[in-house]
């Protein structure tokens, strides 16, 4: 059964460093791996999706890779902003449309 | 694009009611899923369909729970009799299939709270 484990759960940074926010995954046969955000009392928005032919992507100050052998999912944020606080989740894509997520990890950037 | 579409967006109940949540999926999307999400289990994925066929229900907790989606714009889950451990927020989410998994776009959810 596949499990995806997000570490640490909760991160508070101060505004303007860069940060990185870790994924693992127990099974390496995944289609692709996504990341989301979730805003308190809202639904995800999707961020970045890698296939699992790729080994990275990346939109704006945001880039996430994948290391398929090692079950690792990265998501770097350039020059946080406290916009940027917000809960992130990944989710495993295990074909057939299923999702596994991780319980997400708490970001929290102060001004 | 409205997005998805979610009501309610909250719900009280006591237990032993019947609740029905409702999603309007993106026009032209044809995945549609519910998801629920707790602090103890986190987002879970309890149905999917396409083309408004149910296809892997394996993450229905239960017979209480059922879903349907009788056209491409309307789908409905169901719980009945409802019990305290069903709180959660239940999120809709659709996607256009083409391979493997595409991006899923989120409703806001419906935060059920069963008294």
């Amino acid at each position: 059964k596949q499990e995806v484990t997000q570490i640490p759960a909760a991160l508070s940074v101060p505004e303007g460093e860069n940060l990185v926010l870790n994924c693992s995954f127990t099974d390496s046969a995944i289609y692709n791996l996504q990341w989301f955000r979730q805003d308190p009392g809202k639904g995800l928005t999707s961020l970045l999706l890698i296939q699992s032919s790729q080994r990275e992507q990346t939109s704006g100050r945001l880039n996430a890779s994948l290391d398929k052998s090692s079950g690792r999912s990265t998501l770097y944020i350039a020059a946080s902003q406290p916009g940027d606080s917000a809960t992130y989740l990944c989710a495993v894509g295990l074909g057939a449309q299923k999702l596994v997520f991780g319980q997400g990890t708490r970001l929290t950037i102060n001004p | 694009d409205a997005g998805v579409i979610q009501s309610p967006r909250h719900e009280v109940t006591e237990m032993g009611q019947e609740v029905t949540l409702r999603c309007k999926p993106i026009s032209g999307h044809n995945s549609l899923f519910w998801y629920r999400q707790t602090m103890m289990r986190g987002l879970e994925l309890l149905i999917y369909f396409n083309n408004n066929v149910p296809i892997d229900d394996s993450g229905m907790p239960e017979d209480r729970f059922s879903a349907k989606m009788p056209n491409a714009s309307f789908s409905t889950l169901k719980i009945q009799p409802s019990e305290p451990r069903d709180s959660a927020v239940y999120f809709c989410a659709s996607s256009l299939e083409g391979h493997y998994t595409d991006t899923q776009y989120f409703g806001p959810g419906t935060r059920l709270t069963v008294l």
